[in-house]
């Protein structure tokens, strides 16, 4: 049962351009959601939260938007730079204890 | 400052062979989480640990076992492998036992064969 889904196992985004990333859920218990960027031989790197109370949160180049009722949320960069280039995460939390439930991530590939 | 720091990097076993892994986590961080991730899918959790006592257990056999020090490393153990323990292990720590944002080590690559 997978509680949290990225649908696009990959995607491809000029430099420059808006990266949008997307994740839905299916547990109306999770309360906090988080994304994470994971480059090859390395942990997965803090990126970005939101509190369900939230809709919206922004951090430079990074905005996350949370969609209670559809259960959805996105991640857009802007504007996307190669360093960008890596595996995302979407993970949720609300269950108790820190246990963080991830999504499969989506690969992002910038190109110059 | 260090981030989080697993040992070994990596490492071969066989089947029914049993393996511990180690975490160290950010010098004054009392929370350890453990997560594995399988080739192709996000971390699934498997523990956590604050101030030497768990809090939380995910869906995993008795097989995995885990501990916390009095300095806050953290050891993973997993007995009887089999060749689905293969993964990356990864440990996260966070300076509160209640906080989501976790900070994660590089991993210990585990191959059971």
């Amino acid at each position: 049962d997978q509680q949290v889904k990225q649908n696009s196992p990959s995607l491809s985004v000029q430099e420059g351009r808006i990266s949008i990333l997307n994740c839905d859920y299916t547990n109306s218990m999770f309360d906090y959601f988080l994304w994470y960027k994971k480059y090859p031989a390395e942990g997965p790197t803090f990126l970005i939260s939101i509190s369900s109370i939230k809709d919206k949160n922004e951090d430079g180049r990074f905005t996350v938007f949370l969609n209670k009722s559809a259960k959805h949320l996105s991640l857009h960069i802007v504007p996307s730079q190669p360093g960008d280039s890596a595996v995302y995460f979407c993970a949720a939390g609300g269950q108790g204890a820190q246990k963080l439930v991830f999504g499969q991530g989506t690969r992002l590939t910038i190109n110059p | 400052d260090a981030g989080v720091t697993q040992s070994p990097t990596h490492l071969i076993k066989t089947r029914g062979q049993h393996v511990t892994l180690r975490c160290s986590p950010i010098s004054g961080h009392k929370s350890v989480s453990w997560y594995q991730q399988v080739l192709g899918q996000g971390p699934q959790f498997i523990f956590q640990y604050y101030e030497k006592e768990e809090r939380g257990r995910g869906n995993f056999p008795d097989r995995f076992s885990a501990r916390q020090f009095p300095n806050y490393s953290s050891e993973l153990n997993v007995n009887a492998l089999l060749l689905g323990d293969s993964a990356l292990y990864l440990c996260a720590s966070s300076n509160r036992a209640d906080s989501y944002e976790q900070y994660f080590g590089p991993g210990t690559r585990l191959t059971v064969t």
